[in-house]
């Protein structure tokens, strides 16, 4: 089964650029989609097909995917992008969806 | 805009089936290209997918659960529902809904998909 590994935590501060990483084998040949999550609330996707946005996503949010890594940027961090993030891909091989085991985003 | 909201019993007892319902709203569940799922997300735990379904069938269930979970919808109620049989104390969770947005990958060849849309989640309990 196709496992996708983030770091338990990245912390941050305000105004500088955070770094997420989502490691899997050969992920660059997937496509990656990323959730926040802030407490007692439901995910929201903040980035689909490896680097697209949708409507109402501010460009701060972005990402990338190559080799066995894909990384959502969040830049000039606020202290309301505090969240839990999650990537999550499509496991062609079983036919099902995988995620990360989530990030949690601190801003110092 | 499309809204869904899922709805079910917040106990249920060990060994007995826990049944959830999403209803969705401001939008059809026979929409071509989307599919609906359940995600479950364990107190100060991960999100886990459960499984996705189309409007005429076609389920797709997570490996480990599949010998106990069914998925189906009803497209005269606008709905979509999951049971899930034979539960324990490990299957207590907030339970979400979702639209699965499916997307082809000419490059291998193979549907992948995505969730575009969540419910606001309902947290059920299993104990006696």
């Amino acid at each position: 089964s196709y496992v996708l590994t983030q770091p338990p935590s990245v912390s941050v501060a305000p105004g500088q650029t955070a770094r997420i990483t989502c490691g899997g084998n050969n992920i660059g040949s997937k496509r990656v989609h990323w959730y926040q999550q802030k407490p007692g609330q439901a995910p929201v996707l903040v980035v689909y097909d490896d680097a697209d946005r949708p409507s109402g996503i501010p460009e701060r949010f972005s990402g990338s995917n190559s080799g066995n890594a894909a990384t959502l940027n969040i830049s000039r961090v606020e202290a309301g992008d505090e969240a839990d993030y999650y990537c999550q891909v499509w496991d062609n091989s079983g036919d099902h969806v995988v995620f990360g085991g989530g990030t949690k985003l601190t801003v110092l | 805009q499309l809204q869904l909201q899922e709805s079910g019993p917040g106990l249920v007892k060990p060994s007995e089936t826990l049944s959830l319902t999403c209803t969705v709203s401001g939008g059809s569940i026979s929409s071509r290209g989307y599919y609906w799922g359940w995600i479950r997300q364990p107190p100060g735990k991960g999100l886990e997918w459960i499984g996705s379904i189309y409007y005429s069938g076609s389920p797709y269930y997570k490996p480990s659960l599949r010998s106990r979970v069914t998925m189906s919808a009803d497209t005269s109620k606008n709905q979509f529902s999951l049971n899930l049989t034979s539960v324990t104390a490990a299957d207590t969770a907030l339970y979400y809904c979702a639209r699965l947005r499916r997307q082809w990958l000419g490059d291998y060849y193979y549907y992948y998909y995505y969730m575009d849309v969540w419910g606001t989640g309902t947290t059920v309990t299993v104990s006696s």
